[in-house]
C-alpha cells in the first residue's frame, strides 16, 4: 500500500530534550515536506527537499533542521524543542519528476506536547 | 470589478445540496493549485488540482475554478453528501522546479442529514 508513515505518532516530552520524528515513503517520491498545524494558522510549511542532499526552507524553519540521505527517508529534527514547539506535524510526499510539481501525500500526522 | 466569493471559515449544508468554497491565494506568481481535504485525525487527502493555463477544471461531483485575475479559487462539491463533512484547504506552488507550498484557511463544512 502506498503511504508515508510517520512515527512517533504521538510524543510528551521536556523543554531541551532532542527528539527526531521520522517520516518515510514507499512511493519513490523525489519531493518531500514537512508541516506544521496549529489552531487558527492553518499548515505552514517548515523545510523540503526536492531530491536526495537537496533541502530547503519553508515559512517557519526556525528551531528545525532536516536531513535527506536516502530517498524514501525525510526526518524532523527538533535540537532543543520549546514549548511554541508543540503543535500536529504532518510529512508529506509527492512525484517531482521534470521539476513539475504533484500533489502531494500526507501522513497521519505526529501529536508533540513540548512541556 | 468582478464579484467573487468571500472564503467563510465554516460552511453548512444539507445533503443533495451543491457546496461551495472559495479560497484567496496570497502568490500571483503562483500557477499550481490544489485542493485538499482533511477529515479528522487524519493527514489531508488530494481532491483535484489546477494550473493555470486552465480555468476550470472537473472531476468526479467535484469541480475547481481558478480567476487568476482575481487569485481567487473555488471547490464545488455537487450532490455533497455526510462523507463529504470534513476541513478543506487550497493550496498554492509554482508549477515547477520550487517546492515552496502554502495553505489557506481551510473551511470547515458540515452536511446535515
Amino acid at each position: 500500500e502506498a503511504q508515508v508513515t510517520q512515527n512517533p505518532r504521538y510524543l510528551i516530552t521536556v523543554t531541551g530534550k532532542k527528539l527526531t520524528v521520522t517520516c518515510s515513503q514507499n512511493m519513490n517520491h523525489e519531493y518531500m515536506s514537512w508541516y506544521r498545524q496549529d489552531p487558527g494558522l492553518g499548515l505552514r510549511q517548515i523545510y523540503y527537499s526536492m531530491n536526495v542532499e537537496v533541502t530547503d526552507k519553508g515559512d517557519v524553519p526556525e528551531g528545525y533542521k532536516v536531513s535527506r540521505k536516502e530517498k524514501r527517508n525525510f526526518p524532523l529534527i527538533l535540537e532543543s524543542p520549546s514549548p511554541n514547539q508543540t503543535s500536529l506535524y504532518f510529512c508529506a510526499s509527492s512525484l517531482f519528476g521534470g521539476g513539475i510539481n504533484q500533489p502531494q501525500h500526507f501522513g497521519d500526522g505526529t501529536r508533540l506536547s513540548i512541556l | 470589478g468582478e464579484s467573487v466569493g468571500l472564503h467563510l471559515p465554516t460552511l453548512s449544508v444539507q445533503e443533495g445540496d451543491n457546496s461551495i468554497i472559495n479560497c484567496a491565494y496570497s502568490n500571483s506568481a503562483s500557477d499550481y493549485f490544489i485542493w485538499y481535504k482533511q477529515e479528522s485525525g487524519k493527514g489531508p487527502q488530494f481532491i483535484i488540482d489546477i494550473r493555470s493555463n486552465m480555468d476550470k477544471r472537473q472531476g468526479q461531483r467535484v469541480t475547481v475554478l481558478l480567476n487568476k485575475t482575481v487569485k481567487h479559487l473555488s471547490l464545488q462539491i455537487a450532490a455533497t453528501q455526510p462523507g463529504d463533512s470534513a476541513v478543506y484547504f487550497c493550496a498554492e506552488m509554482l508549477n515547477t522546479n520550487a517546492g515552496k507550498s502554502t495553505f489557506g484557511d481551510g473551511t470547515t463544512l458540515t452536511v446535515k442529514p
